[in-house]
C-alpha cells in the first residue's frame, strides 16, 4: 500500500532555531517528492521538488533531502520565523501509465514563537 | 492567470441535503485532482482525471460522492446525500504533466459544514 508517514506530528519551537521534519514513504512507482507548506486557512503551497537521483534542494531558508535507498526526506528549517507557523506536507509522486497521482502524508504542524 | 479556482469558499448545509462543489482548474493543466482534508485523515485522495477522463476514483468513500469533468475547464464533486461526517476542506488541484517535475496547484479549498 502507498504510504507517506510524517514526524513529528506537531511541533513548537522558539523563533530564530532550526528544526528538521522527517517523511518516510513507501510509494511505487516513485516519481518525485514534494515538501508543501499549508498556512491555515489556505490551500497548499510547493516548498521543493525532487526526483530520485537528487538528494538536496534549497529554498531560501528551506532545504529538503532525500535518500532514494531508505525512502526517507527531511525538511529543515534554517533561522525559523513567526511566519514558518504552518503544516508541512511531505508529498511522494506515483506515475504509471494511466497518469499521475500524489500521495499525501499527514504533514508536520509547526509553532514558531517568540 | 488566477489559479485554481474553486467554489463557494463555506458551505453549510443540513444533512440530506445534496451538496455540489466547483472547480475551475488552471487553464492549459491536463490533471485535475480533489482531495479531502480532515484533522483525522490528513490530505486523502477523492478522485483525478486526466484529459477529463477519471483515472483513479478508489478513493472516493462511497457511492453519495461522484465527481464529473464534462470539459477541460470545469468539474464538480457531488455528494448525495450529505452527512454529518463528510464534514471537512475540499481541495481541487490541477497540474501539467510535463514530465517528472510537474507541478501541482491548489485552490483554496471549500469548507463544507454538514449539520
Amino acid at each position: 500500500k502507498n504510504q507517506v508517514e510524517q514526524s513529528p506530528q506537531s511541533l513548537i519551537i522558539l523563533e530564530g532555531k532550526n528544526c528538521t521534519l522527517q517523511c518516510n514513504y513507501t510509494v511505487s512507482p516513485f516519481s518525485n517528492l514534494r515538501w508543501y507548506k499549508q498556512d491555515t486557512g489556505r490551500g497548499p503551497v510547493s516548498l521543493t521538488i525532487m526526483t530520485f537521483s537528487e538528494n538536496t534542494k534549497s529554498n531560501g531558508r528551506y532545504t529538503a533531502t532525500l535518500d532514494a535507498d531508505t525512502k526517507q526526506s527531511s525538511l529543515h528549517i534554517t533561522a525559523s520565523q513567526l511566519s514558518d507557523s504552518a503544516s508541512y506536507i511531505c508529498v511522494v509522486s506515483i506515475k504509471n501509465q494511466a497518469g499521475t497521482a500524489l500521495i499525501f502524508g499527514k504533514g508536520t504542524t509547526l509553532s514558531v514563537s517568540s | 492567470d488566477a489559479g485554481v479556482i474553486q467554489s463557494p469558499r463555506h458551505e453549510v448545509t443540513e444533512m440530506g441535503q445534496e451538496v455540489t462543489l466547483r472547480c475551475k482548474p488552471i487553464s492549459g493543466h491536463n490533471s485535475l485532482f480533489w482531495y479531502r482534508q480532515t484533522m483525522m485523515r490528513g490530505l486523502e485522495l477523492l478522485i483525478y482525471f486526466n484529459n477529463n477522463v477519471p483515472i483513479d476514483d478508489s478513493g472516493m468513500p462511497e457511492d453519495r460522492f461522484s465527481a464529473k469533468m464534462p470539459n477541460a475547464s470545469f468539474s464538480t464533486l457531488k455528494i448525495q446525500p450529505s452527512e454529518p461526517r463528510d464534514s471537512a476542506v475540499y481541495f481541487c488541484a490541477s497540474n501539467q504533466e510535463t514530465g517528472t517535475l510537474s507541478e501541482a496547484f491548489f485552490g483554496q479549498g471549500t469548507r463544507l459544514t454538514v449539520v
